[in-house]
């Protein structure tokens, strides 16, 4: 089994001023990790994805992510946020088990970032 | 450019109805899954789908059922609509069997049940 744990349930910040979101997953296989963002009345959009190799990716928007595997943690981070990032923002883990996984996905409990003027 | 619909934004339904929620897709992708959205709880897996009439529980599947007659349409039903499946409801669809591929979501249906 494997769970997601989205350790802030709302951060606010002030624009221009960098952020963290954190993801800590507990898993008994290897994962492939996932960030979604969902703007207001939207459904989500993939910001970035961790499969392999360098533990740095790279995602739209300037986001950045690090597979940190030690740590079980995937943690989101923006050096300077914008109004327009104001967002709910989702972790998720899909599991490498086997050929029934389909692409299934566990999702975090979801982190809201509110960046003010 | 991707898409996958619903057929409604928002649903308002009274307790006992039989509810249908609609999903298309147009990108020829073999996975579909419905979620709800709950706050605090994230996004929740009810029912997917990897193959045409083939699907498969996800974690909360009671009071739901699923269909999927052609590839690109995965409908999720509520037999018997109750005030607790109030919600916002997810569909979203990806490729292949591997896990690596993103799931592409719709805007989502808000449903009301009074």
């Amino acid at each position: 089994a494997q769970s997601v744990t989205q350790l802030d349930s709302q951060v606010p910040v002030f624009e221009e001023a960098p952020v963290e979101l954190r993801c800590n997953y507990s898993s008994s296989v290897s994962v492939y990790l996932f960030w979604y963002v969902q703007y207001p009345n939207q459904g989500l959009q993939l910001l970035l994805k961790y499969l392999s190799g360098s533990t740095l990716v790279k995602g739209i928007n300037g986001f950045e992510a690090e597979f940190n595997k030690s740590q079980t943690s995937f943690h989101l981070r923006k050096p300077s946020v914008h109004i327009s990032d104001t967002a709910e923002y989702f972790c998720a883990v899909s599991g490498l088990a086997g050929g029934t996984s389909y692409g299934k996905l566990t999702f975090g409990q979801g982190t809201i970032l509110t960046v003010h003027p | 450019d991707v898409k996958v619909t619903q057929s409604s934004r928002y649903l308002v339904k009274r307790t006992g109805e039989k509810v249908f929620l609609e999903c298309v897709q147009d990108m020829d992708h073999e996975n579909m899954f419905w979620y709800r959205q709950d706050p605090g709880l994230g996004l929740r897996l009810i029912y997917f789908s990897y193959d045409v009439k083939m699907k498969e529980k996800g974690d909360i599947p009671e009071g739901y059922s699923v269909s999927r007659e052609k590839k690109e349409r995965f409908s999720l039903i509520l037999e018997s609509a109750s005030t607790n499946q109030t919600s916002m409801y997810l569909c979203a669809s990806s490729l292949g069997s591997t896990g690596s591929n993103e799931q592409y979501f719709g805007p989502g249906t808000r449903l009301t049940v009074t």
